[in-house]
């Protein structure tokens, strides 16, 4: 039982270079979130989805889209990198009544 | 605004001791309040949600408490260990959309 899931654990993109984050998640929850965590700022919420083929934008969506086209997965990603963007990555998983359940982070350089 | 502030924002101990961490917050309607731990290069692992007919609850050597009147919480550590060294961050879920609101979190070290 992993859990929640999260590839890769480390990345270092050029500028305007674009990839994608997996989060895969085997404790069939329904709610799935990308959260960034930089030094002094917290937790900020990016994007969220609460079920297959659906999703919201959060607190700093901008550069980031999302797609959740099967329950387990919720994938990140990002169409041209900005040294902005580089931050700790991390999914969550709720269900009803649970608290979130966090990967352990993808650590993203953008130089 | 819905606002989830944290004090202090780092803390130094000595193995044994004991110690408070503070969460105060302006969120409503409120729903609950959670206290995770989140050690270096993992994600954050929850000790225990508080809601609002809650006072106390523990877990271990953790206590947490809540008063809603205040809209206060703390964390207390009872004879801390090493492994304790981490973030502590607490999280409120409320507002008109029943949205997860976090604070910035407290960092905590323990030395022997």
């Amino acid at each position: 039982n992993a859990g929640v899931t999260q590839t890769p654990k480390f990345r270092v993109l050029k500028t305007g270079q674009s990839m994608t984050l997996l989060c895969a998640q085997d404790m069939n929850h329904e709610y799935m979130y990308w959260y960034r965590q930089d030094p002094g700022m917290g937790l900020r919420l990016i994007h969220y989805s609460v079920g297959e083929g659906t999703t919201a934008k959060g607190e700093v969506p901008d550069g980031y889209n999302v797609s959740r086209l099967k329950k387990q997965n919720f994938l990140l990603g990002l169409e041209s990198a900005a040294p902005s963007q580089t931050s700790v990555y991390f999914c969550a998983v709720m269900g009803m009544g649970s608290p979130l359940h966090f990967g352990n982070g993808t650590r993203l350089t953008v130089t | 605004k819905n606002q989830v502030e944290q004090s202090p924002q780092s803390l130094i101990i000595l193995e044994g001791k004991n110690c408070t961490l503070q969460c105060n917050y302006t969120v409503s309607p409120f729903s609950n309040l959670r206290w995770y731990k989140q050690d270096t290069g993992r994600g954050p692992v929850s000790l225990t949600i508080m809601t609002f007919s809650e006072n106390t609850k523990s877990n271990g050597r953790y206590t947490a408490t809540l008063d809603a009147d205040t809209k206060q919480s703390s964390l207390h550590i009872t004879a801390s260990q090493l492994s304790d060294s981490a973030s502590y961050i607490c999280v409120v879920r409320g507002g008109s959309q029943g949205n997860l609101i976090f604070g910035k979190g407290t960092k905590l070290s323990v030395k022997p």
